[in-house]
């Protein structure tokens, strides 16, 4: 069964740092990019990260440039996002997807619950 | 940066009615690169259709798009009681590969 299980979220406060991890099973992970995109409580999608296959291109919402890194092991099937500087618009479900060969975003997490707060 | 606007913000139908949602670019989306998704509460979302009219794997002929350029078009023939949810265009030729504000289908 293709499968993507996030973890690592969690609460955190103002300024602090979090490391997102999602671990991707029934598919050859090396063939695919990734991508991270989050939901605010009560708000809509909003793409926030893309990584290729072999981590050659990388891409980031402007919200996030600077603060959050994505990236990837192959060996070990595996995405994450690090994220520092956190701050409280920052809390939300974040999912990791993958980026499908025939295109979009076809297969998604349970997503990882962040939440910013002091 | 792509905007999407999606419209109508809601739309209030009855099972067996017929939705078409719309999603406006602010520019030319390349390649027709627009995926639409559903997305019920508390759980992920879930591709629907791609390349602005291919449905994905597993999507019931029901659901169908349609669209090229700046307009984009998600119809459904006639609604059923799981079609209820809240549906989101994403253009994903170019970064930021943006979503819309959602469109929710709700029961009448």
């Amino acid at each position: 069964e293709v499968q993507l299980v996030e973890s690592g979220g969690g609460l955190v406060k103002p300024g602090g740092s979090l490391r997102l991890s999602c671990a991707a099973s029934g598919f050859t992970f090396s063939s695919y990019s990734m991508n991270w995109v989050r939901q605010a409580p009560g708000k809509g999608l909003e793409w926030v990260s893309s990584i290729s296959s072999s981590s050659s291109y990388i891409y980031y919402a402007d919200s996030v440039k600077g603060r959050f890194t994505i990236s990837r092991d192959n060996a070990k099937n595996s995405l994450y996002l690090q994220m520092n500087s956190l701050r409280a618009e920052d809390t939300a479900v974040y999912y990791c997807a993958r980026w499908g060969i025939v295109g979009a975003f076809d297969i998604w997490g349970q997503g990882t619950m962040v939440t910013v707060s002091s | 940066e792509i905007v999407l606007t999606q419209s109508p913000a809601t739309l209030s139908l009855s099972p067996g009615e017929r939705a078409t949602l719309s999603c406006g670019a602010s520019q030319s989306v390349s390649s027709s690169y627009l995926a639409w998704y559903q997305q019920k509460p508390g759980l992920a979302p879930r591709l629907l259709i791609y390349d602005a009219s291919s449905r994905a794997t597993g999507i019931p002929d029901r659901f169908s798009g349609s669209g090229s350029g700046t307009d984009f078009t998600l119809t459904i023939s006639r609604l059923e009681p799981e079609d209820f949810a809240v549906y989101y265009c994403q253009q994903y030729g170019s970064s930021p590969f943006t979503f819309g504000g959602g469109t929710k289908v709700e029961i009448k």
